[in-house]
């Protein structure tokens, strides 16, 4: 069974650029969700998605936006890029969402904003 | 409104010896609790959970964490430190109260580096 796919791998950036990663949960799993890793931060939640819709939202400008389609995929969009966005981006799929589920993250997207 | 805090940055601990990677939370009602592992330039990797029950919970690679209410704490524990345990540890906690629809999202603590010298 496939793992949760995040593409790119890597991305370099400048600043007022805009940028979209994608994930692709493991299949059968219909909950999303994303996460900002940066050093000494840990992690920080993003937003969730289950069936289409957010059901979840962090404390993120509304810059970072994302959605999800019917097979699950989801997409995060980041607009005027800034600096301070650099950052590992996880993304992370459960079967529910279920407060008691595990997570099983990607990889991650390395983003660089110069 | 839930949080989780790791107190240490870093954990020094020579091989064979027990290892010790602290985490305590706050939530309104019960907690979910777990612990996640990062290896370099790697995703994380779910090691265990508490949901109810028995306060010790046994996961992968050998460890285990026990919770204990009175103390807020659910502390990750090996009794036997491998080189190969050097990564980076996270704590998350889910809160039985809140969240949208009874779905709440996670929080995350800082994360615990482990330096396990050979």
């Amino acid at each position: 069974k496939a793992g949760v796919t995040q593409t790119p791998r890597y991305l370099i950036k400048t600043r007022g650029q805009q940028v979209t990663l994608s994930c692709s949960p493991i299949s059968g799993h219909r909950s999303v969700s994303w996460y900002q890793q940066t050093p000494g931060q840990g992690l920080q939640f993003l937003f969730e998605y289950f069936s289409e819709t957010q059901r979840n939202k962090g404390n993120f400008p509304g810059r970072f936006s994302g959605r999800q389609f019917s097979n699950s995929r989801s997409e995060m969009n980041v607009s005027t890029l800034e600096l301070g966005d650099s950052a590992l981006y996880l993304c992370a799929s459960s079967l529910t969402g279920g407060n008691n589920e595990k997570l099983f993250f990607g990889s991650g997207t390395q983003l660089s904003v110069l | 409104a839930q949080s989780v805090a790791q107190p240490e940055d870093q954990v020094n601990v020579a091989e064979g010896n027990p290892l010790t990677v602290k985490c305590t939370y706050s939530v309104s009602g019960n907690p979910y609790l777990f612990w996640y592992v990062q290896y370099p330039n790697r995703g994380l990797q779910f090691l265990l959970k508490y949901i109810t029950g028995d306060n010790l919970v046994k996961g992968s690679y050998g460890f285990e964490a026990e919770f204990n209410k009175s103390q807020t704490s659910f502390h990750l524990k090996k009794p036997s430190a491998l080189v190969s345990d050097s990564a980076l540890y996270f704590c998350a906690v889910r809160d039985t109260l809140g969240g949208v629809g009874g779905y709440q999202k996670v929080t995350f603590g800082t994360g615990t580096k482990l330096q396990v010298i050979p």
